[in-house]
């Protein structure tokens, strides 16, 4: 079974600098799709980002990147010039890519809370 | 056009009673998902329908129930429930095409509370 884990209950960064949340995942698998989903206080899950496992490039999306090391198995999250808006529980999340037809289970991580000081 | 909708918004019930939690995916979207999120936890993977068929199931007891209707739309239903049962129950739609990934969008959630 994958495992997903988040070592970072809680993080903290001043507004406009650049934070990284760390995520660390367990799987046998060779062809996956990594995620980090924002739950805001609204508590709407919102996809952030997305990484394919056999695409080396990482990926970014304006001030969201990753760094997805593949052989270490980490999935970390750069969050640059960081806006009050971007407070919220992050969570990493696994689904595999052998995924049956209709079977798209998303595995989480416990989530980290980012909070943004002034 | 609206997003994945979830009803009721909150929940007040007692042990040992049932509850049916209702969620209407996005238009065009056949699959639906449902996650339990306990308070401090990451999401937890219940059920998937597609196609009004169950493709999959997570590690939660014969209590919880799910069907799809017609319509796309689904139900999760919680027989005698436990205090270990409050959470946020959240259902995800998903377009779910082909093989390929597919995005999924999550609703707002369903906060159920067991006394």
């Amino acid at each position: 079974a994958q495992t997903v884990t988040q070592s970072q209950p809680e993080m903290s960064v001043q507004e406009a600098e650049t934070v990284t949340l760390s995520c660390t995942y367990d799987t046998s698998e060779s062809d996956y799709y990594l995620f980090w989903y924002k739950q805001p206080p609204s508590r709407q899950m919102i996809l952030v980002i997305r990484q394919e496992a056999y695409k080396q490039q990482n990926a970014t999306e304006n001030r969201f990147s990753v760094n997805f090391q593949k052989a270490a198995k980490s999935f970390s999250l750069k969050i640059s010039d960081s806006q009050l808006g971007d407070a919220a529980m992050y969570f990493c999340a696994y689904r595999s890519g052998l995924s049956n037809f209709g079977n798209e289970k998303l595995t989480f991580g416990t989530g980290t809370r980012l909070t943004i000081i002034p | 056009d609206a997003g994945v909708t979830q009803s009721p918004t909150h929940l007040i019930k007692t042990r040992g009673q049932q509850v049916t939690l209702r969620c209407s995916p996005i238009s065009g979207h056949k699959s639906v998902s449902w996650y339990q999120q306990v308070l401090g936890q990451g999401p937890q993977f219940i059920f998937q329908y597609y196609e009004k068929e169950e493709r999959g199931r997570g590690n939660f007891p014969d209590r919880f129930s799910a069907r799809q209707f017609p319509n796309y739309s689904s139900e999760l239903n919680v027989n005698a429930l436990l205090l270990g049962d409050s959470a946020l129950y959240l259902c995800a739609s998903s377009a779910n095409r082909d093989r390929s990934y597919n995005e999924q969008f999550f609703g707002p959630g369903t906060r159920l509370t067991v006394l």
